[in-house]
């Protein structure tokens, strides 16, 4: 069966650097975009970029162009994500989804949280 | 970038009832439409794809229709399980956006 593990929570200082993980399995990775998105405590979905696995082809949102990063292992069928230079308003549970090309984000993680403060 | 708009951002509703979620788009997306359902503390789960394809598993009484720039999402008689925020989501192009979301409360 797909599955979309994520890396656990994380705390972080102002500034810093994290990158969240999200291994799959049950489906061939490589065939598949895998996307993030995030959700800050009470507010909406908000969708960061994805990633081509095949190629490593990535979009990202103009929200997040610059401070984020996505990449991924096919080795591994492990995608990342890594924001930089956080500040509080990162705080939020971050998703990774995996992209049924034409038919919507059909299987995601189970979130990870990352909590930045000093 | 092409904007998603939903109303109304909350709905009260009773069990039984039917209930329409409306998702504007500010162009055209053809039918590159995404519904999404979502619990406090859950990942969003998909129900509706390509404006109104179900999803495997995704009870009958979920129901979405529209094109170009107007959309619905449609419950036919609300259950209990189905109190929840709802998402809807355009990925016409390299850009997957999400409208602000449709609180739906029991009444």
């Amino acid at each position: 069966q797909v599955q979309l593990v994520q890396s656990g929570a994380e705390v972080k200082k102002p500034g810093a650097s994290v990158k969240v993980s999200c291994k799959a399995s049950g489906y061939t990775f490589s065939s598949y975009a895998m996307h993030w998105v995030r959700q800050a405590p009470g507010q909406r979905l908000e969708w960061m970029g994805w990633i081509n696995t095949g190629n490593g082809d990535t979009r990202y949102s103009q929200n997040f162009q610059g401070r984020v990063s996505i990449t991924r292992d096919t080795s591994a069928s492990t995608a990342y994500m890594e924001v930089n230079s956080l500040r509080s308003e990162d705080t939020a549970v971050y998703y990774c989804a995996r992209e049924n090309r034409g038919f919507g984000e059909d299987y995601w993680g189970q979130g990870t949280l990352v909590t930045v403060s000093s | 970038d092409i904007q998603m708009t939903q109303s109304p951002s909350t709905l009260s509703a009773s069990v039984g009832d039917r209930v329409t979620i409306t998702c504007r788009a500010s162009q055209s997306i053809s039918n590159w439409l995404a519904w999404y359902q979502q619990k406090p503390g859950k990942a969003p789960k998909l129900l509706i794809y390509k404006a109104s394809s179900l999803q495997s598993g995704v009870p009958s009484r979920f129901s979405g229709s529209g094109s170009g720039t107007e959309f619905t999402l449609t419950i036919s008689s609300l259950q209990p399980d189905d109190f929840a925020t709802y998402y809807c989501q355009r990925y016409n192009d390299y850009l997957h956006a999400f409208g602000q979301g449709t609180k739906l409360e029991i009444k």
